[in-house]
């Protein structure tokens, strides 16, 4: 079954330190993997995603992740965290439909919440 | 666009009582997903539909809650009657049909039953 585990449930760094979160996944099959982002109150905005090709992705507000299949993960990273950054991070893992040319259901992990010390 | 437009964004209601959440897709988009976020459980899909059809409700909790899909352009769901343990916040997203890799999320409805 497909599931997503995201292993750390509070990360707390520094401004201007860099970031890491961790994902690994479980998925049948070669996965569409997404980083979103949730501020209070407000709904969740995808920071980037791995469909296919170069294994390291470019995402908005200076985000990066790295697919490496042979560990089932997609590692979010940014080398010099803003207080802006303050956020909770969901990584998912998407089920692909139509034959593989169209994005299904999401599966989320639990959340990684990013605090940000001044 | 405007995005995914769910309504209301804030809802209280009393035990019993029957509540509607309303999501208004991206125009185009031919999937729909109702997503439910609680402390408990995180997100999880209640039910997704494709060209107004439902494809997969097996996140759907029980029998008291129902959602349909009239058409392209509008989504409901409903619960009835509601109990505490149903607050959550409920969003929904959308996606274009083929070749699309992206779901857009609302800005989601915190459902609150006292």
């Amino acid at each position: 079954a497909q599931s997503v585990t995201q292993p750390d449930i509070h990360i707390t760094v520094s401004e201007g330190a860099s970031l890491e979160l961790r994902c690994n996944y479980s998925y049948g099959a070669t996965p569409y993997l997404f980083w979103y982002v949730q501020s209070p109150g407000q709904g969740l905005q995808l920071l980037l995603k791995y469909f296919s090709g170069d294994t390291l992705v470019q995402g908005i507000k200076g985000f990066e992740a790295e697919f490496k299949r042979s560990q089932s993960s997609f590692n979010l990273r940014k080398p010099s965290v803003h207080w802006s950054d303050a956020a909770e991070y969901f990584c998912a893992v998407g089920e692909a439909v139509d034959r593989g040319s169209t994005l299904g259901r999401l599966y989320f992990g639990r959340g990684t919440q990013l605090t940000v010390w001044p | 666009d405007a995005g995914v437009i769910q309504s209301p964004r804030h809802e209280v209601t009393e035990m019993g009582q029957e509540v509607t959440l309303r999501c208004k897709p991206i125009s185009g988009h031919d999937y729909l997903f109702w997503y439910r976020q609680t402390m408990m459980r995180g997100l999880e899909l209640l039910i997704y539909f494709n060209n107004n059809v439902p494809i997969d409700d097996s996140g759907m909790p029980e029998d008291r809650f129902s959602a349909k899909m009239p058409n392209a352009s509008f989504s409901t769901l409903k619960i009835q009657p509601s109990e505490p343990r149903d607050s959550a916040v409920y969003f929904c997203a959308s996606s274009l049909p083929m070749t699309s890799t992206e779901a857009f999320f609302g800005q989601g409805t915190r459902l609150t039953v006292v």
